[in-house]
């Protein structure tokens, strides 16, 4: 079956710190896969997306992700949080079909 | 560019009152998706539809129903409302084989 694991439901990093949020996926087939992030009250906003090729990809705001088939996994990264960055994030999978799966969502704290 | 549309943004309704949720996109994508949204649950599936005239169900399709009515219009029917339907609700388009979702800002919707 087709899931999506953050293990993580809040993170708070310093501003200036870096930040990894983390999942893990399972699906059947090769995936497509995803960050989203949603702001207080607002809809959710693509941060970067992967379909094949390069491993690592970069999206907007200065986040990366890494895809590692042999850890199931595709981890956020930004090697310098702002204040603006505190949101929910959320991580999904999908494929060639039309059905996508989403985590449940890792918020994001970023102290001054 | 208006993107997807979702109306009405808050609703309060009674238990047992019914109401629809309306969504248009104007980007010309096939698949439309609804979704809703609940604290800790992350993003669920309700219905989705991979092109016109065509509907399928998601992970909670129980208690709504949906229309299909061109391709730019999907409507989400809760035709008696229970208050285990508050919830947020999202509508969502994407062009088949590409993949990524383009949100609605969201409709908040209490039942009580």
């Amino acid at each position: 079956a087709q899931s999506v694991t953050q293990p993580d439901i809040h993170i708070t990093v310093s501003e200036g710190a870096s930040l990894e949020l983390r999942c893990n996926y399972s699906y059947g087939a090769t995936p497509y896969l995803f960050w989203y992030v949603q702001s207080p009250g607002q809809g959710l906003q693509l941060l970067l997306k992967y379909f094949s090729g390069d491993t690592l990809v970069q999206g907007i705001k200065g986040f990366e992700a890494e895809f590692k088939r042999s850890q199931s996994s595709f981890n956020l990264r930004k090697p310098s949080v702002h204040w603006s960055d505190a949101a929910e994030y959320f991580c999904a999978v999908g494929g060639t079909g039309n059905q996508f799966y989403f985590g449940t969502g890792t918020s994001l704290t970023v102290i001054p | 560019n208006a993107g997807v549309t979702q109306t009405p943004k808050f609703q309060v309704l009674k238990t047992g009152q019914s109401m629809t949720l309306q969504c248009a996109q104007d980007m010309n994508h096939n698949s439309m998706y609804w979704y809703r949204q609940d604290p800790g649950m992350g993003l669920r599936l309700i219905y989705y539809s991979a092109s016109e005239g065509t509907t399928d169900k998601g992970e909670v399709p129980n208690g709504y129903n949906v229309s299909r009515l061109n391709k730019r219009e999907f409507s989400l029917r809760l035709e008696s409302a229970a208050p285990s339907q508050t919830s947020v609700y999202f509508c969502a388009s994407a062009h088949t084989g590409a993949n990524v979702l383009t949100f609605g800002a969201g409709s908040r919707l209490t039942v009580l």
